[in-house]
């Protein structure tokens, strides 16, 4: 149980495109979500929290604008990056609360280059 | 305050060795604590976690060993093996912060055979 997947997992883009990455929660409902980046060899930096059904809560630095979240249902929450940059180039990573539990279950991620 | 510290970055044992990482926090208030592992161009995934109230906690080869007075616990790893290469996290949250995760640096542990 307690499975989270993405899509996709890897994507090249040109810059100035715009990439959609899907969260799933598989077999259980969760009322929040939320997505990392990370960096080779270093830890998840959180960007942003997403609640089903209100707006996402930002991270300190982190562009709301460029990195738009939306949570639609209990098991969806997707992650588009606007405009991408080579400087968007990254692993992203999103993971999953079920409701009414602190643990957070984490997707595959998803590898990102932006040429 | 929101910091926790994880070390040593980077560990190597032997097959069969028990590899000890460690985490240090600052803030009280932290309720929950997982260990994560992750493997090169995954996602990680949740081993074993403690909430304050517990010293120890088993799960198979893994254990969590924490004292809440000196605001450390640590990860061990019975019995190590090969495919346990990975990076470990620690990581601390609370309920009433959202369940948000603070994570530690990670640790890259290796082990030979």
């Amino acid at each position: 149980g307690a499975v989270v997947s993405q899509h996709p997992s890897r994507v090249i883009c040109k810059s100035g495109t715009s990439v959609k990455i899907e969260c799933r929660s598989l077999d259980f409902q969760a009322t929040t979500m939320f997505w990392y980046r990370q960096f080779p060899k270093q830890s998840l930096m959180l960007m942003a929290t997403s609640n089903e059904g209100s707006k996402a809560t930002y991270e300190q630095g982190v562009e709301k604008d460029k990195f738009l979240i939306n949570h639609a249902s209990l098991t969806l929450s997707t992650l588009t990056v606007t405009s991408a940059h080579p400087e968007d180039s990254s692993f992203y990573i999103c993971s999953a609360n079920p409701t009414v539990q602190e643990t957070q279950y984490f997707g595959p991620g998803t590898r990102l280059l932006v040429l | 305050q929101q910091q926790v510290k994880q070390s040593p970055q980077s560990l190597i044992v032997q097959k069969g060795g028990i590899p000890i990482i460690n985490c240090a926090y600052e803030n009280t208030a932290f309720d929950y604590f997982p260990w994560y592992q992750q493997f090169p161009g995954k996602g990680p995934a949740l081993l074993i976690a403690i909430r304050p109230d517990v010293s120890e906690k088993k799960e198979g080869r893994f254990t969590i060993s924490f004292n809440k007075s000196a605001k450390q616990f640590s990860l061990h790893i019975m019995d190590s093996q090969p495919g346990d290469s990975a990076t470990y996290f620690c990581a601390a949250s609370r309920r009433e912060y959202g369940n948000k995760l603070v994570f530690g640096a990670g640790t890259i542990l290796r082990v030979k055979s």
